[in-house]
């Protein structure tokens, strides 16, 4: 079945850029997700891609996606103490149907 | 327009009780799904409804049911609790065409099974 890796940590000084990597194992995943969670909070939708793009930019936000290596990486521009969280990837198992599938979360910590 | 609602935003549970959480979706929307997130095995698919039937279902036992009303609210069952139930349940709403379909999460609602 669809698997999705994240790393578990990442820790970043504020004003640096954030690259937080991603890989997925099921071709057919059509969407794939950023989400953002904060503590103590639910899951907040940051951004998506279709498999048909290669890039996608929102603001700070960059998403690179490497069909072939079925990679995803989410950069956040200028990283603040507010986007402190943890991140994950999620992609929709089946292609456009079916439930989604997490990877674990990558914690990012920025440090003043 | 609201974002998903979830009630209680905490819940104590003795084992062997029952619980029952509750997830009121984005207006419009008729795709609500249940997700179960803990330490251990981060977030795991439970089920999802649409117009009110259930339309997927992950490995979860039969203790773990769901139901959906026809104002696309949808509750969530746990009978006969038990410790490893501890953690946060979170409900997520969709417009259910299944194109993109896109997920809106709710806060969740914090279970602790004693």
């Amino acid at each position: 079945g669809e698997d999705v890796e994240q790393s578990l940590f990442l820790s970043v000084r504020e004003g640096d850029s954030s690259v937080i990597n991603c890989t997925y194992t099921d071709s057919s995943s059509t969407y794939l997700y950023w989400y953002k969670q904060e503590p103590g909070a639910g899951l907040q939708l940051l951004t998506y891609i279709f498999s048909n793009m290669d890039m996608k930019q929102d603001q700070r936000l960059t998403v690179l996606l490497n069909k072939k290596d079925k990679h995803l990486s989410l950069r956040i521009a200028d990283t603040q103490t507010g986007d402190s969280a943890i991140y994950f990837c999620a992609g929709r198992l089946g292609g456009s149907q079916g439930n989604l599938i997490f990877g674990k979360g990558t914690k990012l910590s920025v440090k003043p | 327009k609201a974002g998903v609602t979830q009630t209680p935003r905490y819940l104590i549970k003795t084992r062997g009780q029952q619980v029952t959480l509750s997830c009121s979706p984005i207006s419009g929307h008729r795709s609500v799904s249940w997700y179960q997130q803990t330490p251990g095995q981060g977030l795991q698919f439970l089920f999802e409804y649409f117009s009110e039937t259930q339309r997927n279902k992950g490995n979860f036992p039969g203790r773990f049911s769901g139901r959906q009303f026809s104002n696309s609210r949808s509750e969530m069952n746990v009978s006969t609790l038990e410790l490893g139930d501890s953690a946060l349940y979170l409900c997520a709403s969709s417009l259910g065409n299944r194109e993109g379909e896109t997920q809106y999460f709710g806060p969740g609602t914090r279970l602790l099974v004693l």
